[in-house]
């Protein structure tokens, strides 16, 4: 299996630009996730899924950000409009946590916001 | 959010040397610690976890030690080597399989 697959790895974009990041999980993984990372905040849980049904979405910093999950093979995470403070790396993570606890990474999206 | 905190922030160790990093938490629902390992430009992989009806647990060189009274955990890196320089993070989550709430991580660089 070719893991997490996370689109695209790099993004430079500018200020009021529309963001969409995307995500493949493993098959048969019903749980995924949005972090982003950044040195002064560490890994933030922006949102996360159980069988494509948004569980909690309190980490999501404000409107400007909303995620889908339309079907268990693809999540989009969109930013719009981007400011520079949303310059981070966003990853996607997935695994039937429920069961064994454990999340798969993704490589990440980085996102550069002008 | 900041549920679990994690210390140091950073951690420069000698090649044979043993580094610990801390851990605390606030939610006593927690009953899942696992920790994570983070090279530079990939995503964090599971390394070690522990469930709070042990006080330790072990796989090769490194060990999880687990305070549940004092709501505190740590790992400890046997014998560490320049391979092990990466960014560590701990979480907490409940095994119920509610959100993994990481530790704002500590990079370690193990020196040769």
């Amino acid at each position: 299996d070719a893991g997490v697959i996370q689109s695209p790895r790099h993004e430079v974009t500018e200020m009021g630009q529309e963001v969409t990041l995307r995500c493949k999980p493993i098959s048969g993984h019903n749980s995924l996730f949005w972090y982003r990372q950044t040195m002064m905040r560490g890994l933030e849980l922006l949102i996360y899924f159980n069988n494509n049904v948004p569980i909690d979405d309190s980490g999501m910093p404000e409107d400007r950000f909303s995620a889908k999950m339309p079907n268990a093979s693809f999540s989009t995470l969109k930013i719009q409009p981007s400011e520079p403070r949303d310059s981070a790396v966003y990853f996607c993570a997935a695994g039937q946590f429920a069961n064994t606890g454990e999340l798969f990474f993704g490589e990440g999206s980085r996102l550069t916001v002008l | 959010q900041q549920q679990v905190k994690q210390s140091p922030q950073s951690l420069i160790v000698q090649k044979g040397g043993i580094p610990i990093i801390n851990c605390a938490y606030e939610n006593t629902a927690f009953d899942y610690f696992p920790w994570y390992q983070q090279f530079p430009g990939k995503g964090p992989a599971l390394l070690i976890a522990i469930r709070p009806d042990v006080s330790e647990k072990k796989e090769g060189r490194f060990t999880i030690s687990f305070n549940k009274s004092a709501k505190q955990f740590s790992l400890h890196i046997m014998d560490s080597q320049p391979g092990d320089s990466a960014t560590y993070f701990c979480a907490a989550s409940t095994q119920a399989g509610t959100a993994l709430i990481f530790g704002k991580g500590t990079t370690l660089s193990v020196s040769s």
